[in-house]
């Protein structure tokens, strides 16, 4: 089955930084790449997503790379903010597959 | 849309007691799945349901047991609890016939077993 490694487990950054936390996924063909944000005490929440199909997407200060010969996919954030601390997870599937989450990353932005 | 709504938001059980957390979604979605989340700690899938009348094993489904009758619904049965099952358990669906559809969580049970 699918295999879904997430690092870094913890990332610590400044406000105004960057943030890159990165997965790698053993099924090849998947094709179905989701983020999702768990703020404290919360529900997890889609923030972004890419197919197969495209190499790259964005939406304001969040981005996602894929690399399907390398089989990762990235979570860039940019000009972090402290409402940006949380739980990230990805996670990877292919069909009617049931998806597989990564790990996990805390993302700690300080002010 | 209400989305994912689970029942209750909160819940403390004593050492063999048995409970149902109930889950219904309102978007017509095929697939149902029950997490648990241990503090710090990622998703562990425990059932999940691709459609009515139709479920299957998890990651880590002993202790746990669901049913399937509607679309709509899938309540998950803790029989016999254990300090183990401590745990917040959340409920998701997606509409997916092809895998390629994010999934829609509700708010979450936090249940305690003392």
């Amino acid at each position: 089955g699918e295999n879904v490694e997430q690092h870094p487990s913890t990332l610590s950054v400044q406000e105004g930084d960057s943030a890159v936390i990165k997965c790698t996924y053993s099924d090849s063909a998947s094709n179905y790449f989701p983020w999702y944000k768990q703020e404290l005490g919360k529900r997890p929440q889609l923030i972004i997503d890419i197919r197969s199909n495209v190499g790259e997407k964005k939406d304001q200060r969040i981005a996602v790379t894929l690399n399907k010969t390398a089989k990762h996919f990235s979570l860039h954030i940019t000009e972090t903010q402290p409402e940006d601390s949380a739980v990230y997870f990805c996670a990877a599937t292919r069909g009617s597959y049931i998806p597989t989450f990564g790990r996990g990353t805390s993302l700690i932005v300080h002010p | 849309n209400a989305g994912v709504t689970q029942t209750p938001k909160f819940r403390i059980l004593k050492i063999g007691q048995s409970m149902t957390l109930q889950c219904t979604q309102d978007m017509n979605h095929n697939y149902m799945y029950w997490y648990r989340q241990d503090p710090g700690m990622g998703l562990k899938l425990i059932y999940y349901s691709v459609g009515a009348g139709i479920t299957d094993k998890g990651e880590v489904p002993n202790g746990y047991n669901v049913s399937r009758s509607t679309t709509e619904d899938f309540p998950l049965r803790l029989e016999l609890a254990a300090p183990s099952q401590t745990s917040v358990y959340f409920c998701a669906s997606s509409y997916s016939t092809q895998g390629d559809q994010p999934q829609h969580f509700g708010d979450g049970t936090r249940l305690s077993i003392l």
